[in-house]
């Protein structure tokens, strides 16, 4: 079974600084990976996923992920952090081969931004 | 409104009642699920269902019952509601199978069990 762990519960920045969120994925296989945001009292909104390909994706809002085999890792970045930004941040896994479209996420990382 | 929506987005109940969470998607997507989000476990699967009349359990499926008699309703049942399933509780839809399809999630309902 596939699982995820993101390691930072809650991060803060300053605006405009640079932003990296981790993410650590366990699945015997390449996974589908994604990045949702929950901004407070709203669902979840999809910023980017991978699933074949360019190792480095692009994003809405300026956020970019790099998938990295060898780490097993899935990190979302953004080089200038806006104070809209601040919202909980989730990581997602699905299968790549069988278990349909179900969706095993991270606990997620609360990002606070400072003015 | 195209979409998906939930009610009632607020329900305060007590232990053993019994509380329908409803959810709604305007784009025919076959494939529902169930979630619900709690400090420091993140979104957990509760149930999910491939079309109508197709339901299969989650993650943590237990105390829940759900239905899908049309394919744009996926009400969530909770029979005899405990103190422990006061979380808030998300919907999703996609329209297939495929695993790297986007899950377009609902608002969410904020359940208190008293």
């Amino acid at each position: 079974a596939q699982s995820v762990t993101q390691p930072d519960i809650h991060i803060t920045v300053s605006e405009g600084a640079s932003l990296e969120l981790r993410c650590n994925y366990s699945y015997g296989a390449t996974p589908y990976l994604f990045w949702y945001v929950q901004s407070p009292g709203q669902g979840l909104q999809l910023l980017l996923k991978y699933f074949s390909g360019d190792t480095l994706v692009q994003g809405i809002k300026g956020f970019e992920a790099e998938f990295k085999r060898s780490q097993s890792s899935f990190n979302l970045r953004k080089p200038s952090v806006h104070w809209s930004d601040a919202a909980e941040y989730f990581c997602a896994v699905a299968p790549s081969a069988g278990g349909g479209n179900k969706l095993t996420f991270g606990t997620g990382t609360q990002l606070k931004v400072e003015l | 409104d195209a979409g998906i929506t939930q009610s009632p987005r607020y329900k305060i109940t007590e232990t053993g009642r019994q509380v329908t969470l409803m959810c709604h998607q305007t784009w025919s997507h076959s494939y529902m699920f169930w979630y619900r989000q709690d400090l420091g476990h993140g979104l957990r699967l509760i149930y999910y269902s491939a079309a109508a009349d197709i339901t299969d359990k989650g993650e943590v499926p237990d105390g829940y019952v759900v239905s899908r008699s049309k394919t744009e309703n996926f009400p969530l049942t909770l029979e005899s509601a405990t103190r422990s399933q006061t979380s808030v509780y998300f919907c999703a839809s996609t329209p297939r199978l495929a695993s790297y399809n986007e899950q377009f999630f609902g608002p969410g309902t904020r359940l208190t069990v008293l």
